[in-house]
């Protein structure tokens, strides 16, 4: 049984490019929540989407957005990038309720020059 | 703004001794969640707990759930080098959010 998986490992980006990153989720889970976690700090709260809709979103600018596909897989998009987006990109996956169990993934770490 | 605030947030220890890490905020949760995490990787979920005043092992790890759900703590006992890590306390709220809150985060150091 796979756990979650993320694609790629890791990227090097510079300021004013747009990355997309890749989520599929534990076999049986239908619900996927991204994170950003900078360097020496707990996960920050993306968004999470459910049913291919976002379903709540943390305090991100609109710059950062997401899919999610019928397999239940998920990218996360982030636009514009400022040198401040460096971080590790982790995706969470659950079945969905509100109290349900998250499992990560490895994470991206993403670097913008 | 709901805050977990975990202290201490850096701890260096010898081995076989042991430690308590807190995970405290105003807010009720309605279940926590501990997790480890090594440099580079994903957090990996130790326990949940949902019920105030629950207590869970784990080999030598005891983890509690405050009687009003609003604080937590884990307790390693003969503490070894493999436990070095990040520990990471996340909460959902009582509310009914889908919102996962991360602690600050505990940085532990065991040395043979």
């Amino acid at each position: 049984d796979a756990g979650v998986t993320q694609s790629p490992t890791h990227l090097i980006k510079t300021r004013g490019q747009q990355v997309t990153l890749r989520c599929s989720p534990k076999s049986g889970h239908d619900t996927v929540s991204w994170y950003q976690q900078a360097l020496g700090q707990g996960p920050q709260f993306i968004f999470q989407y459910y049913e291919e809709e976002e379903r709540q979103r943390g305090n991100f600018p609109d710059r950062f957005s997401g899919h999610q596909f019928p397999n239940y897989s998920s990218e996360l998009n982030v636009n514009a990038l400022l040198l401040g987006d460096s971080a590790l990109y982790l995706c969470a996956s659950s079945t969905g309720q509100p109290r349900e169990t998250q499992y990560f993934g490895p994470g991206t770490r993403l670097l913008v020059l | 703004t709901q805050l977990l605030e975990q202290s201490p947030q850096f701890l260096s220890i010898q081995e076989g001794e042991n430690l308590t890490v807190y995970c405290n905020s105003s807010s009720v949760f309605s279940s926590l969640q501990w997790y480890r995490q090594e440099p580079g990787e994903g957090p990996v979920l130790l326990v949940t707990v949902v019920t105030g005043g629950e207590v869970k092992k784990l080999k030598r790890l005891t983890f509690q759930f405050g009687d009003a759900r609003k604080d937590s703590s884990l307790h390693i006992t003969a503490a070894q080098p493999g436990d070095t890590g990040l520990y990471l306390c996340a909460g959902v709220a009582a509310s009914g959010t889908y919102k996962y809150i991360f602690g600050t985060g505990t940085r532990l150091k065991v040395l043979a």
